[in-house]
């Protein structure tokens, strides 16, 4: 009962350091997205990938890139990073694209 | 710009009690989501709708549906401790990107 599962579970950086968050899913799903969740601010959409080999911005893509491994993997990387991007990084799939239907249980980034 | 609103943000009852909470959005969404997030996890997709008017149950939990299609509903009846967690609505504006609102959080009290 895998699903979607996201590495690592809590990370803290310095400031201008980066890093790469994992996602995989083992539900053979086409879409894949990224999301953060602030307070008081619901879920923004970073990118996401419709199919394998295709990646497209959402919402907030600014300072963030990705990529779309395989079927399977779609992962987050933050070049360098700043303290606004401390957030709950959520990765989620889906059978056909725009709703996502299974979340991973997140990656909590704290940028100092 | 869509805009997503949710109330109440934050609501306390008793176990037994029913409750209400609502989406509004400000503009024609295609296909509206409520999800459940409980703390320390990912949000659980609840339902999806697509037809204004529509009226969906899940056991206790009851979605509905504006007919402008711009407003929705979740009632819970007999409330119980496990209902504890953020209520996220989330629309599809025809962007092709889902927006989700700010979310509830219900805490249900034994």
């Amino acid at each position: 009962n895998a699903g979607v599962t996201q590495t690592p579970k809590f990370q803290v950086l310095k400031t201008g350091q980066s890093m790469t968050l994992q996602c995989a899913q083992d539900m053979n799903h086409n879409s894949m997205y990224w999301y953060r969740q602030d307070p008081g601010m619901g879920l923004r959409l970073i990118y996401y990938s419709a199919s394998e080999g295709t990646t497209d911005k959402g919402e907030v893509p600014n300072g963030y890139n990705v990529s779309r491994l395989n079927k399977r993997e779609f992962s987050l990387r933050l070049e360098s990073a700043a303290p606004s991007q401390t957030s709950v990084y959520f990765c989620a799939s889906s059978e056909a694209l725009r709703v996502p239907q299974h979340f991973g249980d997140g990656t909590r980034l704290s940028i100092l | 710009t869509q805009l997503l609103e949710q109330s109440p943000q934050f609501l306390s009852i008793q176990e037994g009690e029913n409750l209400t909470v609502y989406c509004n959005s400000s503009s024609v969404f295609s296909s509206l989501q409520w999800y459940r997030q409980e703390p320390g996890e990912g949000p659980v997709l609840l339902v999806t709708v697509v037809t204004g008017g529509e009226v969906k149950k899940l056991k206790r939990l009851t979605f509905q549906f504006g007919d402008a299609r711009k407003d929705s509903s979740l009632h819970i009846t007999a409330a119980q401790p496990g209902d504890t967690g953020l209520y996220l609505c989330a629309v599809d504006s025809y962007t092709g990107k889902l927006i989700f609102g700010q979310g509830t959080t219900l805490q249900v009290k034994p």
